[in-house]
């Protein structure tokens, strides 16, 4: 079975500075993988996802992930965060089962102090 | 506004009443998906549902049932509810039943506590 892990799953930073969250997937398909973010009291929304092609994605706000499938990896990362950037980040992978199934990690919580 | 509604967002009950979350979605969807997140977990899936009358079980689907008799609705029913079913439970749609390159949406999340 699949499974998605998240290395810390806390992180607390300063404004401005850079942000990287781990993420390692146990399927040696064809995978598809997204980034999910939680705010506060809100529900999750699509940060950004990878299918095919360029390996380094661009999402919304500023993140970016790149997938490196020798790694079986999906780092998010944020050059520079901001106080509004608090939220908890899921990372998730879909291997093609099931149709839509997404595996999610046990998501990493991001505190950023102004 | 395309959305994923869920009722209730708060629900505090005791063990054993019968309870339902209804969600319900107007982007004409077919497939639908119940997730339960809980600390340190992420999000797991309980059932999902490909199309109409069609449901199937996620990774942890003891305790719960659903049905999907129209493409809008998906309820999720917990028969007789335990305090291991605290959680906060989020219902996902997306548009095509077989493909992966499916983006899911999700609802504002339903927050279960059985006492």
């Amino acid at each position: 079975a699949q499974s998605v892990s998240q290395h810390n799953h806390h992180v607390i930073l300063s404004e401005a500075a850079s942000l990287e969250l781990g993420c390692n997937y146990s399927y040696g398909g064809t995978v598809n993988l997204f980034w999910y973010v939680q705010y506060p009291g809100q529900h999750l929304q699509l940060l950004l996802k990878y299918f095919s092609g360029d390996p380094l994605v661009k999402g919304i706000k500023g993140f970016e992930a790149e997938f490196i499938k020798s790694k079986f990896s999906f780092n998010l990362r944020k050059p520079s965060v901001q106080w509004s950037d608090t939220a908890e980040y899921f990372c998730a992978v879909n291997a093609g089962a099931a149709g839509n199934k997404l595996t999610f990690g046990g998501g990493t919580r991001v505190l950023v102090k102004p | 506004e395309a959305q994923v509604t869920q009722n209730p967002r708060y629900l505090i009950t005791v063990t054993g009443k019968k309870l339902t979350v209804t969600c319900s979605q107007n982007m004409n969807h077919e497939y639908m998906s119940w997730y339960r997140q809980d600390p340190g977990l992420g999000l797991r899936q309980i059932y999902y549902s490909m199309n109409v009358e069609v449901t199937d079980k996620g990774d942890v689907p003891e305790g719960y049932k659903v049905s999907r008799k129209e493409k809008r609705n998906f309820p999720l029913i917990l028969e007789s509810p335990s305090p291991n079913q605290t959680s906060l439970y989020f219902c996902a749609s997306s548009p095509h039943r077989s493909s992966s390159y499916n983006e899911q949406f999700f609802g504002p999340g339903t927050r279960l506590t059985v006492l």
